[in-house]
């Protein structure tokens, strides 16, 4: 059965800082991998997908790389910003239809 | 486009009460998802449909119901609420193959009394 899990479950650094997030799973035959972020009573906003095949992908400050071989795949974001502040969630797609979720490391970006 | 959209925002009931949430989406999607949110448990499957007419259990489908019977829309059915289901319910969808996101609704906070 496949895991997800999300370490640390908080983050809390100075504005400017670059930083990595971590998400790990258990089960290496994934399908995908999708980061998400999500502000407090909102609903998610995909970020980054990477196929099961892809080593990373990027958009703006954003950069995402995914190792199967050791279940892992990290967030990586430049020059924080306060307005990052907020949940950050990856989502492993296990099998061709399912998706499970980690339980996400809540950000905040001190100005 | 609206992308996916939720009806109702909030919702209380008592014990025993049913409800239908509404999902729908204007993207010509084929799968659609519901996931339950609570506190330090991440998002869970409920139940989820790969095209109109389908539908297929996830992760935690006691208690629920759902139904699929046009491709934009995808129904949640609580039959008989309990307080287990109160929680922050959301919608998602995606087209078919492994390039495409899954594209999230605003949620339904639901509270059981």
């Amino acid at each position: 059965k496949q895991e997800v899990t999300q370490i640390p479950a908080a983050l809390s650094v100075p504005e400017g800082e670059n930083l990595v997030l971590n998400c790990s799973f258990t089960d290496s035959a994934i399908y995908n991998l999708q980061w998400f972020r999500q502000d407090p009573g909102k609903g998610l906003t995909s970020l980054l997908l990477i196929q099961s095949s892809q080593r990373e992908q990027t958009s703006g400050r954003l950069n995402a790389s995914l190792d199967k071989s050791s279940g892992r795949s990290t967030l990586y974001i430049a020059a924080s910003q306060p307005g990052d502040s907020a949940t950050y969630l990856c989502a492993v797609g296990s099998g061709t239809y399912k998706y499970i979720f980690g339980t996400g490391t809540r950000l905040k970006v001190l100005a | 486009n609206a992308g996916v959209t939720q009806t109702p925002k909030f919702r209380v009931l008592k014990t025993g009460q049913s409800m239908t949430l509404l999902c729908a989406q204007d993207m010509n999607h084929e799968y659609m998802y519901w996931y339950r949110q609570d506190p330090g448990m991440g998002l869970r499957l409920i139940h989820y449909s790969v095209g109109e007419g389908t539908t297929a259990k996830g992760e935690v489908p006691d208690g629920y119901n759902v139904s699929r019977l046009k491709k934009q829309n995808f129904l949640l059915g609580l039959e008989s609420a309990a307080p287990s289901q109160t929680s922050v319910y959301f919608c998602a969808s995606r087209p078919t193959g492994k390039d495409y996101e899954q594209y999230f609704g605003p949620g339904t906070r639901l509270t059981v009394t």
